[in-house]
């Protein structure tokens, strides 16, 4: 079955303790995204990877890393978690295929929570 | 930049009915426009999408078209169930990349008895 798979779903931390979220998609999708959800601000994208060792900053980087080492995975990286850091994370991934809109397929969510 | 406005929520219809969910957007290109779903404690699902101008996206009764001359891609389906609740994302994609969606700050339904 084709998907994007995220762990854990659901995660309490507390401030400053590193934590890694983990995507993985089996669609051989080169472009691969991560998106926060926020109450009354929808989908925000905080870093995107076009392929393997080439990743770039979305809309709302601050606080997270990110790193492309195959081609399948995507995880997400946070150093030093604060608490505006509690939100909804997706993984998303796509490939550029215009008759189909450059469709993305998102993971099933973490919820994640910095105390 | 890229940008998509909807309608504020809650909706709050009765069962069967007609939902219409607005719509709009700004982009310097000819972008691909989206509907996501939400469900209650769930991931986004697609719903539909269209691709070009005039085309009718069209899924589970919902339909939308892309409107090129009024920039909007309003949600429609005719008579709302209760296993529709849920919250609506309106998006849209630049043509020239895959790599982002735009999203709206989403709509919330929900269908009463």
């Amino acid at each position: 079955e084709a998907q994007v798979t995220q762990n854990p779903r659901y995660l309490i931390t507390v401030t400053g303790k590193k934590l890694t979220v983990t995507c993985s998609q089996n669609m051989n999708h080169e472009y691969m995204s991560w998106y926060r959800q926020d109450p009354g601000l929808g989908l925000r994208q905080i870093y995107y990877s076009m392929n393997v060792e080439v990743t770039d900053k979305g809309d709302v980087p601050e606080g997270y890393k990110v790193s492309r080492k195959e081609k399948r995975n995507f995880p997400l990286i946070l150093e030093s978690p604060s608490p505006n850091q509690t939100s909804l994370y997706f993984c998303a991934s796509s490939i550029r295929d215009g008759r189909r809109g450059n469709e993305q397929f998102f993971g099933p969510g973490t919820r994640l929570t910095v105390l | 930049g890229d940008s998509v406005t909807q309608m504020e929520g809650p909706v709050t219809l009765s069962e069967e009915a007609f939902l219409t969910i607005n719509c709009t957007y700004t982009a310097t290109g000819y972008p691909s426009l989206f509907w996501y779903v939400q469900y209650p404690g769930e991931g986004l699902q697609l719903l539909l999408k269209a691709t070009k101008a005039d085309d009718k996206g069209s899924n589970k009764g919902f339909e939308a078209t892309y409107r090129k001359e009024t920039t909007s891609f309003h949600l429609e389906k005719g008579s709302v169930q209760v296993s529709d609740s849920a919250v609506y994302f309106c998006a849209l994609s630049d043509p020239g990349t895959a790599s982002k969606l735009t999203f709206g700050t989403g709509t919330r339904l929900q269908v009463t008895l």
